[in-house]
């Protein structure tokens, strides 16, 4: 089983819509997720951190399901310059510790 | 404050050439990582550094692969003989410390093996 796995997409959406983005990540021991978002051809960027109280960062909303083991983010009302690749990340301990483990992204596509 | 530095951003060599690409990070941050990034995938990691340490280099593909840092600052890292499977793009991140710190990344280094 890899360790954090993303739907890799693409989502395409009309401009205005809400989507959403799950992930889920296999080491129940894992203390910090992060989402990234990457553009093409360019470096990841760090767009949010995930809290267990989750977090809301204006139109983005991240949230944590330990039980489930899976983080998620929600866009709301979308625009045509969200469109780009989203990663989440999960820290590994007990295998390669300090390390981030990024998901493989998911595309997201926004249309006029 | 200066971001994560990455030189060169392009890099074009012939095959079983030596290549050393360099990470200046985010001045105070004690943990550096490296990843490598094939087109259209996902991030792969490398290895990465707590200070000058590298306590874990499990991610480096092969002995071609080599890193090492220096000052708590700038790293380097190095592919010797160089192959077609290297050409990717080299990303450097750097955080304050290691664990759950948020990681920034440079811009990187794209690298073509001809």
């Amino acid at each position: 089983r890899k360790e954090v796995e993303q739907d890799p997409g693409p989502f395409n959406v009309p401009e205005g819509a809400t989507v959403a983005f799950n992930c889920t990540y296999s080491n129940s021991a894992s203390q910090s997720f992060f989402w990234y978002r990457q553009d093409c051809r360019k470096e990841p960027k760090l767009l949010m951190s995930v809290y267990s109280s989750g977090n809301e960062d204006g139109r983005f909303t991240a949230q944590l399901n330990r039980a489930s083991q899976y983080i998620s983010l929600l866009i709301r009302d979308s625009k045509l310059s969200d469109s780009a690749t989203y990663l989440c990340a999960a820290s590994n301990y007990g295998g390669s510790q300090g390390n981030l483990i990024f998901g493989k992204g998911t595309k997201l596509s926004v249309k006029p | 404050g200066a971001g994560v530095s990455q030189s060169p951003s392009n890099k074009v060599t012939e095959k079983g050439k030596d290549v050393e690409l360099r990470c200046d990070p985010i001045s105070g941050h004690t943990a550096l990582y490296w990843y490598r990034q094939r087109l259209g995938q996902g991030l792969e990691f490398l290895i990465y550094f707590q200070g000058n340490s590298a306590p874990d280099k499990s991610g480096l593909p092969s002995d071609r692969f080599s890193a090492e840092r220096t000052g708590e600052s700038v790293s380097t890292l190095t592919i010797q003989r160089t192959q077609q499977e290297d050409s990717a793009v080299y990303l450097c991140a750097s955080s304050p410390r290691q664990g759950n710190q948020p990681q920034h990344f440079g811009d990187g280094t794209r690298l073509s093996i001809l």
